[in-house]
Parts: structure tokens; C-alpha cells; sequence
């Protein structure tokens, strides 16, 4: 059954230090995509990045990149030069083969000043 | 173009009452598909849905839960005799077909309703 696996239910970083949010995942599809959300305090879900399956270079967006291993089924996102509003939830989920989401149970993520 | 549009954004309910969620689907997508969040968890699948049709809605509750996507309007997430257990952030996606080029099928989330159950 496809899953997905935060581990860190807190992290905390530094202004202006990098980060690394962990997500493993689990599927028997050869096909799948990979997302990551930011959900601040106001509770809306913020796309930040994309990483398809057959993709073989790593999605790089702004000061989100996406560490994509896919023989260890990780897809760690890193947000480099943390700012003080990066900190929110962050949710990594993936999308089977057809259309449907599932999602982790999200890592709070604050950022000290 | 306006995104995923849902309301209302906050939802109080007395136990044993109806919720009605409603979700105007980004222009142009004729797909929507539900999602509810528990305090302090991921979203969860609930409900596929075209205009007309239900596509997959294995991830909704057996008993008072229903959905629909009209031909005309928002879709609807109804909730009959709503219990306390049903107190979370129900989010709505839309999308465009999936497969049909539009590159890798992300679905665009709107703000969520917060229900609460007293």
C-alpha cells in the first residue's frame, strides 16, 4: 500500500541556516509524483515543489530543492537561507499512479530569529 | 484567474445538524476531489468527483457523508447529523483532467472549511 513517512514532527532552524525536512515514501507503482506543501498558521495548502518518478534531476524551485533518492524512496526537501515566515507545516505527499494524494503527517518547521 | 474557491471558511455546528461545504473549482478544471484534515494530521483522500459523476469516493464515510458535483454550481460536501468526530479542516482540490497533458496532473487546493462540531 502506498505510504508516506515524516519523521520529524518539529524542527527548528536558524535564520538564514538551511534546512532538510524528511519524507520517505512506499509504492509498488513505477509511476508517481511527488509533492511538498507549506501550510502557514492560516491554514491554506501552498504548493512548493514537484518531482515526477522518471525525473533524474533533482526539482529545484526558488530556495526549495528537492533531494530525490529514489532507490532509498526518500524525497527530503531542503529550503536554503531560511526566513522567519517559512515557518509553517510542511507537508509531503504523493500521487499514485492515477490521481489520488496521500499525504504525511506534516513537520512543523520554525524558524528562530 | 481566480484559484479554488470554498465557503464558507468557517463552519459551527451543533451536533445532530447538517454541514454544507461548498467548492467553486478553478476556471477551466471539471475535476474536484475532497480532502479532510484531523487536528494535527495529514489530508486524507475522501471523494473524486466530475461534473455529474462520482468518480472514486472509497475514502468517504459509509453513513452521512455525501458529495456532488453538479452540471451547474459548486460542488457540495453535505454532512448529515454531524457528531464531534467530524470537527476538522475539509479541503477542496481541483484540476484538470488527469492525463491530458497539462504536465504532472497537480491539483490546486483551495483554502479549507474549518467545521466545528459543539
Amino acid at each position: 500500500a502506498q505510504k508516506i513517512t515524516q519523521t520529524q514532527p518539529g524542527m527548528f532552524v536558524q535564520e538564514k541556516e538551511a534546512v532538510t525536512l524528511d519524507c520517505t515514501y512506499d509504492t509498488s507503482d513505477q509511476s508517481y509524483g511527488l509533492f511538498w506543501y507549506k501550510q502557514p498558521s492560516s491554514g491554506e495548502m501552498i504548493f512548493l515543489i514537484y518531482q515526477g518518478s522518471y525525473d533524474e534531476q533533482n526539482a529545484t524551485e526558488g530556495r526549495y530543492s528537492l533531494n530525490f533518492q529514489k532507490a532509498r524512496k526518500s524525497a527530503n526537501l531542503v529550503i536554503s537561507a531560511s526566513q522567519l515566515g517559512d515557518s509553517a507545516m510542511y507537508f509531503c505527499a504523493m500521487r499514485d499512479g492515477t490521481y489520488k494524494y496521500i499525504f504525511g503527517t506534516g513537520t512543523r518547521l520554525k524558524v528562530l530569529a | 484567474n481566480a484559484g479554488v474557491m470554498q465557503n464558507p471558511r468557517h463552519l459551527v455546528r451543533r451536533r445532530g445538524q447538517e454541514a454544507r461545504l461548498r467548492c467553486s473549482p478553478m476556471k477551466g478544471h471539471s475535476h474536484v476531489y475532497w480532502y479532510r484534515q484531523l487536528p494535527e494530521e495529514g489530508l486524507k483522500f475522501m471523494v473524486y468527483l466530475q461534473k455529474e459523476n462520482i468518480i472514486d469516493e472509497s475514502g468517504m464515510p459509509k453513513e452521512r457523508f455525501s458529495a456532488e458535483f453538479p452540471k451547474e454550481g459548486p460542488s457540495i460536501l453535505r454532512i448529515q447529523q454531524v457528531v464531534r468526530g467530524d470537527s476538522a479542516a475539509y479541503f477542496c482540490a481541483s484540476s484538470p483532467p488527469p492525463f491530458s497533458g497539462s504536465g504532472y496532473n497537480e491539483q490546486f487546493f483551495g483554502p479549507g472549511t474549518r467545521l466545528t462540531v459543539l
